[in-house]
């Protein structure tokens, strides 16, 4: 089945250290693979896919790459701020689509100055 | 992006009552809505997925009695957790989709059962 083991947290930062969330994943066939970041008060909201394997994906900093032979996903992002702080999901779609998400636990990372 | 809105943010009921919860989406046609249950320290979990103007399709586990999903229009999605218990206590998420493309979330409903 498909499921998606993600780093426990929750984990503190000062500001610009460097962060890496771990998430790996067990699916059949090849999913797309997505991180998303929930803001205190918010939904969640798409960070970042990566939709076969070796793909890297990035947005506002952060950097995921797909590896196939690890089953591996990791979140980093190379000097964090204030305003990362946030929950992070790692999650899968077996599908083409965003639909069907299988998520892990969430991670919450809170930077302080 | 889209904009997801679900209320109520958090609601407390009594034991033997019904809740609804809305999720609409803002400035978009939904044409596929989900809903996720969240535990403490546990992944979402879908519960639902629900096509305007059909039956919800629920995932093996899920009691469609006791979760009803209505998806009326192409922007509203309630789910109506009926004769709620202190077990129904959960963080409950939807998200909206159009055309398969990517999903947008509302901000959750905490619920609490007493």
């Amino acid at each position: 089945g498909n499921s998606v083991t993600q780093m426990e947290g929750p984990v503190t930062l000062s500001e610009e250290a460097f962060l890496t969330i771990n998430c790996t994943y067990t699916a059949t066939g090849y999913p797309s693979l997505f991180w998303y970041v929930q803001y205190p008060g918010e939904g969640l909201q798409l960070l970042l896919k990566a939709t076969k394997a070796d793909d890297k994906g990035s947005n506002k900093g952060f950097e995921a790459t797909y590896r196939k032979e690890t089953t591996s996903f990791h979140l980093e992002k190379g000097s964090v701020q204030v305003s990362d702080s946030a929950v992070y999901f790692c999650a899968l779609s077996d599908r083409t689509g965003a639909n069907n998400l299988f998520f892990g636990t969430g991670t919450r990372l809170t930077v302080i100055p | 992006g889209a904009v997801v809105s679900q209320h109520p943010s958090w609601v407390i009921c009594k034991s033997g009552t019904s809740v609804k919860i809305e999720c609409r989406s803002l400035d978009f046609q939904a044409t596929t809505m989900f809903w996720y249950r969240q535990f403490p320290k546990q992944s979402l979990m879908l519960m639902a997925t629900s096509n305007e103007g059909s039956k919800a399709t629920y995932e093996q586990g899920v009691e469609k009695d006791k979760f009803l999903i209505n998806h009326a229009s192409l922007t509203l999605s309630t789910l109506t957790v009926t004769s709620a218990h202190p077990e129904d206590s959960s963080f409950y998420i939807c998200s909206a989709e159009m055309g398969g493309t990517e999903a947008f979330f509302g901000q959750g409903t905490r619920l609490t059962v007493v």
